[in-house]
């Protein structure tokens, strides 16, 4: 069973705030790691598709880092708006080269204007 | 970027019917889908894989005589929840993968479809 740990598992902050999360997962025999953000009963929104230790990938205000060798990868938001507010999931493959997301618990942020 | 629907979008029905619900991706061939479903105030949580022409593999504590599903073509995958029940309410999705999918692709989800049971 893959552990996938999110933290923190909720976040209040004001807007302009900047944000930081935070998916650790097994190091050994790592593929890729997919970051989503999801707002509840809606379809989830990819953001980022994470593969080399190292990478670092950027969509506005949004980044994300990748530690393959630690297993760890950060996602960071820069001056965080109402907008931001959903719930951020990553999601490591299983080990084993199996092509199925399993998702960590999530990280739910809300921006208060 | 790829398409998948989902139908229906929204459905009640009464405790003890079945219930189906449609993944299709729309512009491309998808030969592997996913079915997740979101527990209350919980994250999506995989429930099964789907494989064209296959047997679909469940994840552990999913019971594959409940929820019956069928990929009998490259666009379409099916999920039915038989002999419902008031505690199958939820909100159950799909994801699909391109035929050319590769690690490092990202998935395509549906819209969704909240299943509420009487």
């Amino acid at each position: 069973i893959l552990n996938v740990e999110q933290s923190p598992q909720s976040l209040h902050v004001q807007e302009g705030d900047s944000t930081n999360f935070t998916c650790s997962f097994p190091s050994s025999n790592f593929y890729a790691l997919h970051w989503y953000r999801w707002e509840t009963a809606k379809s989830p929104e990819a953001l980022f598709v994470m593969t080399l230790n190292g990478d670092e990938k950027k969509k506005g205000r949004i980044s994300a880092t990748l530690n393959t060798k630690e297993g760890y990868s950060y996602l960071y938001i820069k001056g965080s708006q109402p907008e931001d507010s959903a719930t951020y999931l990553c999601a490591p493959p299983p080990q084993g080269g199996s092509e199925k997301l399993v998702f960590g618990k999530g990280m739910k942020l809300t921006v208060n204007p | 970027g790829a398409v998948v629907s989902q139908h229906p979008s929204r459905v009640i029905c009464k405790s003890g019917t079945s219930v189906k619900i449609e993944c299709r991706s729309l512009d491309f061939q998808a030969t592997t889908m996913f079915w997740y479903r979101q527990f209350p105030k919980k994250s999506l949580m995989l429930m099964a894989t789907s494989n064209e022409g296959s047997k679909a593999t469940y994840e552990q504590g999913v019971e594959k005589d409940k929820f019956l599903i069928n990929h009998a073509s490259l666009t379409l995958s099916t999920l039915t929840v038989t002999s419902a029940h008031p505690e199958d309410s939820s909100f159950y999705i799909c994801s699909a993968q391109t035929a050319s999918y590769s690690t490092g692709d990202e998935q395509f989800f549906g819209p969704g479809t909240r299943l509420t049971v009487l």
